[in-house]
């Protein structure tokens, strides 16, 4: 299985409104990446989670909540958006900080409206 | 950390070769090259990945000059279905950073 599944594909909130975007792998991954796509842009790394430890935070607001309750699961919880957060969320995995790869596996991402 | 630039988009026709370019003139010494595909509201998927020379796996190959300031994704007898944006990526080994980062991307458009 070589699928990282995303759940909403497509969120529509309120700025007072609090939500959670999820992401699951099986693929025994060790690394897993949260990413923001604005339209016709590249991602935008947000957050790297390593065994489960955040390692990276790109000085991403507090109004962005990462979570990670195990070795499979990664959860983005959302507070007090502002429009411009409206973007294509993404999750993906990749083995893990010792293997010499950056083949990273990524789900299909949360369509996100804040409105 | 290196920067990457890539054309803004290319055309080209089914059962062509494709050659898109990406230029990273301050590649550091770790640093390796890796290309990604993305469809339209989809996730990037992994094409391949390199260090220096050429690399080949079975749906592209990328050759890398001897000093390493550029880099070629060849994409063999495109079809349609290769219509898509085509991202270079620049960085150090995922054993020692995860910052990756992303070139602007190709917007690659294959024609009948």
């Amino acid at each position: 299985d070589t699928e990282v599944t995303q759940t909403p594909k497509h969120l529509v909130m309120g700025m007072t409104n609090k939500k959670s975007l999820k992401c699951e792998q099986h693929m025994g991954h060790r690394a897993m990446y949260w990413y923001k796509q604005k339209a016709k842009k590249p991602p935008e790394l947000m957050f790297v989670y390593s065994y489960e430890k955040l390692s990276i935070n790109e000085s991403v607001p507090s109004r962005f909540s990462p979570e990670c309750p195990n070795s499979s699961l990664l959860n983005l919880h959302l507070h007090a958006l502002q429009p411009e957060d409206s973007a294509l969320y993404l999750c993906a995995s990749s083995q893990g900080p010792d293997r010499s790869t950056y083949e990273q596996y990524f789900g299909p991402g949360t369509r996100l409206t804040v409105t | 950390l290196a920067k990457t630039t890539q054309p803004i988009s290319m055309d080209s026709y089914e059962g062509q070769e494709v050659n898109i370019t990406c230029s990273h003139n301050n590649i550091a010494t770790n640093d390796y090259i890796t290309w990604y595909q993305q469809f339209p509201s989809q996730g990037p998927r992994f094409i391949i990945q390199g260090y220096k020379t050429k690399v080949t796996n079975e749906v592209a190959s990328l050759f890398i000059p001897a000093d390493r300031k550029s880099s070629t994704l060849s994409l063999p007898r495109v079809s349609l279905s290769d219509t898509a944006v085509y991202y270079c990526l620049v960085g150090p080994p995922p054993y020692s950073n995860y910052q990756l980062i992303w070139g602007a991307g190709t917007k690659l458009i294959i024609k009948p």
